[in-house]
């Protein structure tokens, strides 16, 4: 069965450090790969996705996410994290063959950055 | 840019009351779905509907809940008599197309606590 882990449930960091978020997944094939972020009150906004090719994927705000097929994990980065990067943050899996395309979710990591 | 809007952003219920979360996913979209996330917990699949039809359901999605696309715009979640434990963030996502590679595009959430 399809699942997500993300083992940091929540980070601190400074503002201008690097960054980057832990994403496992299981699977039986090469996944549908996705990162959300959800600031307080939004609703879950897309980051990134990896469907196929180049397993280094860029995104919105500065982010990138990288797919290791070895270690079944996609995680989250970014070089310099600004302070309106505080949210939380949600790794998902979807299902190929699967018009439905749920999401398998994480439990989310939540970001703190400190001035 | 288009957003999925919920309607309210939280609910407050009795234990065995019916409750109704409303949601207007992106217009031209034809992939909707129905996500819930209880505290410090898994975003976990509910339901997801197309061509006026469930198309997935999991096993949380039980007898008490329904899903209805009552007219052009609107799509409903209805709880017919809420439990304790129903209560939880709702989000509500749509997506344009059939493909399992199509973005799918969350709502805010709906806060539903049950009394």
């Amino acid at each position: 069965a399809q699942s997500v882990t993300q083992p940091d449930i929540h980070i601190t960091v400074s503002e201008g450090a690097s960054l980057e978020l832990r994403c496992n997944y299981s699977y039986g094939a090469t996944p549908y790969l996705f990162w959300y972020v959800q600031s307080p009150g939004q609703g879950l906004q897309l980051l990134l996705k990896y469907f196929s090719g180049d397993t280094l994927v860029q995104g919105i705000k500065g982010f990138e996410a990288e797919f290791k097929r070895s270690q079944s994990s996609f995680n989250l980065r970014k070089p310099s994290v600004h302070w309106s990067d505080a949210a939380e943050y949600f790794c998902a899996v979807g299902a190929r063959g699967n018009t439905g395309n749920q999401f398998y979710f994480g439990t989310g990591t939540s970001l703190t950055v400190i001035p | 840019e288009p957003e999925v809007t919920q309607t309210p952003s939280h609910q407050v219920t009795q234990m065995g009351q019916e409750v109704i979360l409303r949601c207007v996913p992106i217009s031209n979209h034809l992939y909707f779905y129905w996500y819930r996330q209880i505290l410090g917990q898994k975003v976990e699949f509910l339901v997801s509907f197309y061509n006026n039809e469930i198309s997935e359901k999991s096993e949380i999605f039980d007898d008490q809940f329904s899903v209805e696309r009552p007219d052009g715009s609107n799509f409903t979640l209805k709880i017919r008599s809420t439990k304790l434990e129903d209560s939880a963030m709702y989000f509500c996502a749509s997506k344009a197309g059939t493909s399992g590679t199509d973005t799918q595009y969350f709502g805010p959430g709906t806060r539903l606590t049950v009394l």
